[in-house]
């Protein structure tokens, strides 16, 4: 079972701002690493899939960056809008043959008008 | 659009009284996962579906069953639930190979009264 730590818990923000958040896990036997957001009464929805060290993604105003060297996952929202509201979780997936992922438990982001 | 519905959205059962809940995907992926999630904790996987084979993580109660009739439906039985599984259960699916991505459906929320 794979440690995911995420900080903070919960974020609020003012529109307009920028954010970020972290994701912790194992550097050990690392394969890749998601993030999702989860929109209240939504379906969770893949935002990223990063897999080499140094990675960065980025989908509109949001990025993420990730170091499998030292098991870290930096999200950045640039100029919070209030549909950012959501959870953020991160899930890494180590090596090997199955199918599983391993989910933090999420940062809360509100951003408020 | 191709996705994963999970029916219903809101479950409310009576303690003891068994209860399931369903998931279907169109996206005709081999895996499908069902995850508990309980406020401010990570999705937590109960168990997972490779095609017709059945993986359940060790500490799934035995209270929990599912079945996977076919590569469309997966169903989750909770035979007596008692208060402690009131819960988010999310349904998502994945393809066998690549980066794993998951893709869920928006979940069922259960209430044990």
């Amino acid at each position: 079972i794979l440690n995911v730590e995420q900080s903070p818990q919960s974020l609020h923000v003012q529109e307009g701002d920028s954010t970020n958040f972290t994701c912790s896990f194992p550097s050990s036997n690392f394969y890749a690493l998601h993030w999702y957001r989860w929109e209240t009464a939504k379906s969770p929805e893949a935002l990223f899939v990063m897999t080499l060290n140094g990675d960065e993604k980025k989908k509109g105003r949001i990025s993420a960056t990730l170091n499998t060297k030292e098991g870290y996952s930096y999200l950045y929202i640039k100029g919070s809008q209030p549909e950012d509201s959501a959870t953020y979780l991160c899930a890494p997936k180590g090596g090997g043959s199955n199918y599983k992922l391993t989910f933090g438990k999420g940062t809360l982001l509100t951003v408020n008008p | 659009d191709a996705m994963v519905i999970q029916n219903p959205r809101y479950q409310v059962t009576q303690f003891g009284k068994p209860v399931t809940l369903s998931c279907s995907q169109t996206l005709n992926h081999n895996v499908m996962y069902w995850y508990q999630q309980k406020s401010s904790q990570a999705p937590k996987l109960l168990f997972h579906y490779y095609d017709k084979d059945f993986n359940n993580e060790a500490d799934t109660p035995d209270n929990f069953q599912s079945r996977r009739p076919n590569t469309s439906f997966c169903f989750l039985d909770i035979r007596s639930p008692g208060l402690g599984d009131a819960a988010m259960y999310l349904c998502a699916t994945s393809n066998r190979v690549g980066t794993y991505e998951q893709y869920f459906g928006p979940g069922t929320r259960l209430t044990v009264t």
